[in-house]
């Protein structure tokens, strides 16, 4: 069964910091892993995916996420942290094939607040 | 940009009323979602649908719950009689293809059972 575990509940950063917010996972095979932010009284909205190739991939508002995989880790990183960052952040795991294979598995999120 | 719109944005009906959310997906895709929110709790799977039928369905989507793609557009989630469990915010997404793709989301219902 897939399982995402965000270990922190929140993460505060001063603004130009740079942020990490965690992500592990746990899937049968190779996963497809996602990055989702909520803004308050907003749905989610999309930020980075990784399929497979390159372990750093890149996404929207200059994230980034690394996986690793001897770590099933997917961490979100951002160089400079903006005020404008702060929202909650979901991770999320989707097996390649099998049952649930076209699903989405979340994580409980992670408040991010960036500190003028 | 396309989007994924949701009607309406808050409900409140009462415990054993039955309740219909609305959901027009992105035009060209094919896979659609419900999901819901439960107040600081994580997003959860409720059911995914293709090609006018359940794909598959989580444990929570029991027979209180239907799914419906009425028309060419809309997609729908039935709740035959609520429970106040029910009250959440409920998401509905869609996406191109059961591949590498990222599913995009509404913006959400909530729903208040009281």
């Amino acid at each position: 069964a897939q399982s995402v575990a965000q270990p922190e509940d929140q993460v505060n950063v001063a603004e130009g910091n740079p942020l990490t917010v965690k992500c592990t996972y746990s899937v049968s095979g190779n996963p497809y892993l996602f990055w989702y932010v909520q803004y308050p009284n907003r749905g989610l909205q999309f930020l980075l995916k990784y399929i497979t190739g390159d372990n750093l991939v890149k996404g929207s508002y200059g994230f980034e996420a690394e996986f690793n995989k001897s770590q099933t880790s997917f961490h979100l990183k951002k160089p400079s942290a903006l005020v404008s960052d702060s929202a909650l952040y979901f991770c999320a795991v989707r097996a390649l094939e099998g049952t649930g294979a076209n699903n989405l598995f979340f994580g409980t999120g992670t408040r991010l607040t960036v500190i003028p | 940009e396309p989007e994924v719109t949701q009607t309406p944005s808050h409900q409140v009906t009462q415990m054993g009323q039955e309740v219909i959310l609305r959901c027009v997906p992105i035009s060209n895709h094919l896979y659609f979602y419900w999901y819901r929110q439960i107040l600081g709790q994580k997003v959860e799977f409720l059911v995914s649908f293709y090609n006018n039928e359940i794909s598959e369905k989580s444990e929570i989507f029991d027979d209180q719950f239907s799914v419906e793609r009425p028309d060419g557009s809309n997609f729908t989630l039935k709740i035959r009689s609520t429970k106040l469990e029910d009250s959440a915010m409920y998401f509905c997404a869609s996406n191109v293809y059961r591949g590498p793709y990222e599913q995009y989301f509404g913006p959400g219902t909530r729903l208040t059972v009281t």
